[in-house]
């Protein structure tokens, strides 16, 4: 096990409506990093957060936002979902910016149906 | 534009035989690259990184050679074992830092008995 826990692991919505995915990092990582997993597809990149600030984004719009908190807790929020917003979306935490050799810790992801 | 390429195509072997996956890169100069493995329904799990300037990296029955000239990396599992049977995925970093990875598509090992 990883240490990285996402909430809920699976998710119905419906197009148009507005989601939270919650994710809680390794103990003592300071950087967690979103990923979108489509169907036969690597992760992809969406954000990066330091120390409650985002540190790089990937291509996706405004709509996708996120959050960091003080405890290193995380936030995903997707708004006016659409049908190709079905995905496994990753959570990733790692030890910090300026560190060499850095790797991930993923959870086991919230799977996302828009219907 | 930036392009990862794993073979889609699954992989089938037989235990005891060494299993090898292919990662190919273009328009990319990476710092590291990484090795993870993912089974379904679960998020990847890291196996291994190399430098640019290593050739070679190993641990345990897992070996990774880059080649920077080629932009390509191989993956050898030896002597595998049903247990291995997942999806493997590549990423390159560029920044050295893991602050953006970007994966190929992977590559599905199934090993039978």
């Amino acid at each position: 096990e990883t240490g990285v826990t996402q909430s809920p692991t699976h998710l119905i919505k419906t197009r148009g409506q507005q989601v939270t995915l919650r994710c809680s990092s390794q103990s003592g990582h300071n950087t967690v990093s979103w990923y979108q997993q489509a169907l036969g597809q690597g992760p992809q990149f969406i954000f990066q957060y330091y120390r409650e600030e985002e540190n790089g984004r990937g291509n996706f719009p405004p709509r996708f936002s996120g959050l960091q908190f003080p405890n290193y807790s995380s936030e995903l929020n997707v708004n006016a979902l659409e049908l190709d917003d079905s995905a496994l979306y990753l959570c990733a935490s790692s030890l910090g910016m300026g560190v060499s050799n850095e790797k991930l810790f993923f959870g086991s992801g919230t799977q996302l149906s828009v219907l | 534009s930036q392009k990862i390429e794993q073979n889609s195509e699954a992989l089938n072997i037989q235990e005891g035989k060494t299993a090898t996956l292919t990662c190919n890169y273009t328009n990319y100069s990476p710092a590291y690259l990484q090795w993870y493995r993912q089974d379904p329904g679960r998020g990847p799990v890291f196996l291994l990184l190399i430098r640019e300037n290593e050739k070679e990296k190993r641990k345990e029955r897992l070996k990774v050679t880059f080649d920077t000239t080629l932009k390509q990396s191989l993956f050898h599992i030896t002597a595998s074992q049903p247990a291995d049977s997942a999806t493997y995925l590549c990423a390159l970093d560029s920044t050295g830092t893991a602050s953006k990875l970007t994966f190929g598509t992977g590559t599905r090992l199934q090993v039978t008995l």
